[in-house]
């Protein structure tokens, strides 16, 4: 079993729609959560990291269920600017060893 | 501010030959961690530099190397390049060595061994 395992993708939606993305990670030790963008040909870039709680950041909701080692990213009201593949990132020790699931390609299209 | 900066940009190479990619962290940074990326994957972590020592390593073979310097820079050298070593090699910077900082990333550099 893969460490973070994301959904296959790609994703391909009209923009104005709600995109949900999917995380699961194995290592139950696991103790900051992120959600990262990359573009393509380029470097990833933070998009948010994801607390127990649940946090917001505009159209971005990352909620985290430890119980079930679960991780979500939604996107609200999509833009064309949106379209990028989105890594599901998980760190487990305390000295910052990511570990990146695959990623999930969305498309954003007119 | 300068962000975590990295050469060169792309790089070809033909198999057995050795190859060293530099970085630089992004100002106030004192930990670098190398990763490669594959087409298609996510990124994969290398090893880790804190205080000129390396602190952690991934699951890559001794071919991979790394040193980092008195000034927070950092180099990955890999000794006798397979086909398979070709994929884009990241350097990430952040504070203090804990994992909980933000990591950032530079451009990358684009390995490819023919």
């Amino acid at each position: 079993r893969k460490e973070v395992e994301q959904d296959p993708g790609p994703f391909n939606v009209p923009e104005g729609a709600t995109v949900a993305f999917n995380c699961t990670y194995s290592n139950s030790a696991s103790q900051s959560f992120f959600w990262y963008r990359q573009d393509c040909r380029k470097e990833p870039k933070l998009l948010m990291s994801v607390y127990s709680s649940g946090n917001e950041d505009g159209r971005f909701t990352a909620q985290l269920n430890r119980a079930s080692q679960y991780i979500s990213l939604l996107i609200r009201d999509s833009k064309l600017s949106d379209s990028a593949t989105y890594l599901c990132v998980v760190n487990v020790g305390s000295q910052g060893n990511l570990i990146f699931g695959k990623g999930t390609k969305l498309s954003v299209k007119p | 501010d300068a962000g975590v900066t990295q050469s060169p940009t792309h790089l070809i190479k033909t198999r057995g030959q050795q190859v060293t990619l530099r970085c630089s962290p992004k100002s106030g940074h004192d930990t670098v961690s190398w990763y490669q990326q594959a087409l298609g994957q996510g990124p994969q972590f290398i090893f880790q530099y804190y205080e000129e020592e390396e602190r952690q390593r991934g699951n890559f073979p001794d071919r991979f190397s790394g040193h980092q310097f008195p000034n927070y820079s950092s180099e990955l050298n890999v000794n006798a390049l397979l086909l398979g070593d070709s994929a884009l090699y990241l350097c990430a910077s952040n504070r203090g060595g804990g994992g909980w900082e933000t990591q950032y990333f530079g451009p990358g550099t684009r390995l490819l061994v023919l």
